[in-house]
């Protein structure tokens, strides 16, 4: 039982590199998230997707595309990353319906040098 | 505004003594509650949630909840802590209307457990 898959686990980026995190879910979810985590500031919502084919941003979208081609994946890019951009990502899905639980990937750590 | 407030940043505890970890909230409507728990180098596993009904909730691990509507409260505990318990906790508010997206998460409680 995958649940939500994340890859890379770990990545060291330089300065103005760019790169994708993929996201993948297999509970059939229509919503998608990635967050962001750092120390003492909790999770921060970067961007979200009700849907296939739509997005839209969080509290933190700066610095950070997403996309959404197919229901099942949720890619999250870096164009230009920054050393702000360290940090641990976390990828997570839900069914939309009211109540719902929210389920997390293990998380990306993300080095930017 | 909408928020979820744990005031306890660290906790320390020694093994085989009773734990609780506390979660405030502000939210218009009653909300839907759940408690997540991140092991190190994990991700968040849901230990439990509160949607109506018993206001005492028991999730996984041995962990349980109360939903305090008077005190705006979903303090979590456990009667016995183990060594394995040693994670950061989170509590977090969730969408009350289908369709609606967003979910509040605590800055997370980081528990001890001394042997």
């Amino acid at each position: 039982n995958a649940g939500v898959t994340q890859t890379p686990k770990f990545r060291v980026l330089k300065t103005g590199q760019s790169m994708t995190l993929l996201c993948a879910q297999d509970m059939n979810h229509e919503y998608m998230y990635w967050y962001r985590q750092d120390p003492g500031m909790g999770l921060r919502l970067i961007h979200y997707s009700v849907g296939e084919g739509t997005t839209a941003k969080g509290e933190v979208p700066d610095g950070y595309n997403v996309s959404r081609l197919k229901k099942q994946n949720f890619l999250l890019g870096l164009e230009s990353a920054a050393p702000s951009q360290t940090s641990v990502y976390f990828c997570a899905s839900s069914d939309g319906s009211t109540g719902n639980t929210i389920y997390f990937g293990e998380g990306s750590w993300l080095t930017v040098v | 505004a909408q928020s979820v407030t744990q005031p306890d940043i660290h906790i320390t505890v020694s093994e085989g003594a009773s734990l609780e970890l506390r979660c405030n909230y502000s939210y218009g409507a009653t909300p839907y509650l759940f408690w997540y728990v991140q092991s190190p180098g994990q991700g968040l596993q849901l230990l439990l949630k509160y949607f109506s009904g018993d206001t005492l909730v028991q999730g996984i691990k041995g962990f349980e909840a109360e939903f305090k509507r008077s005190q705006s409260s979903f303090n979590l505990r456990k009667p016995s802590v183990h060594w394995s318990d040693a994670a950061e906790y989170f509590c977090a508010v969730g969408p009350t209307t289908s369709g609606t997206y967003k979910y509040i998460f605590g800055t997370g409680t980081r528990l001890k457990v001394l042997a």
